[in-house]
């Protein structure tokens, strides 16, 4: 079956530091791959998407490449800042299915 | 323009209650997902309509679990005979129409507590 695996958390750092979370996934099929983030007091929101191998989905200064070699979705950002304090899901959605399968998701913490 | 809304925000249940949880989907929306967020856990798949038909319920936990989308736009799940273990946040989610390029829309959730 499909499964996503990421990085645990929680993750803490400074404003204007590198954020990497690690995302691998297994899945039957040739899966879309998604980023979604909750910020505090909020719903789940899209952050990012790809739909096939070597695609980069990128948003407010996110950016995530689909590896179909390693299996791999790794979210980073070159410079965070506090507001992107929020907990973060990795997701796919198998081309045969319809349903997400989240990752058990990253809490971050940005500190000014 | 308005997103998916769930109603209650928040439920609290005594063990053995039955509770109903509402959903209204973007308008226009065909696909309609329900999901279940334990607390610390991503979102697990629990069902799927598209328009009025519920096309997968393989998520749905147990028998007590029942969903309808009678007029293929507001959902409502119920649960019976609540369970401590189903305290958990229900998520609904809505799609424009199926494909791989099709963006699901989360609403704010609902939080079920059972005591």
């Amino acid at each position: 079956g499909n499964s996503v695996t990421q990085m645990e958390g929680p993750v803490t750092l400074s404003e204007e530091a590198f954020l990497t979370i690690n995302c691998t996934y297994t899945a039957t099929g040739y899966p879309s791959l998604f980023w979604y983030v909750q910020y505090p007091g909020e719903g789940l929101q899209l952050l990012l998407k790809a739909t096939k191998a070597d695609d980069k989905g990128s948003n407010k200064g996110f950016e995530a490449t689909y590896r179909k070699e390693t299996t791999s979705f790794h979210l980073e950002k070159g410079s965070v800042q506090v507001s992107d304090s929020a907990v973060y899901f990795c997701a796919l959605s198998d081309p045969n299915d319809y349903k997400l399968s989240f990752g058990a998701g990253t809490t971050v913490t940005v500190r000014a | 323009g308005a997103g998916v809304s769930q109603s209650p925000r928040y439920k609290v249940a005594k063990r053995g209650q039955d509770v109903a949880l509402r959903c209204d989907p973007i308008s226009g929306h065909v696909s309609l997902f329900w999901y279940q967020q334990a607390l610390g856990q991503g979102p697990e798949f629990l069902t799927y309509f598209q328009n009025e038909a519920q096309l997968d319920k393989s998520g749905l936990p147990s028998d007590r679990f029942f969903a309808e989308r009678p007029e293929g736009s507001v959902s409502t799940l119920k649960i019976q005979r609540t369970q401590q273990e189903d305290s958990a946040v229900y998520l609904c989610a809505s799609r424009l129409a199926g494909g791989r390029s099709y963006e699901q829309y989360f609403g704010p959730g609902t939080r079920l507590t059972v005591t």
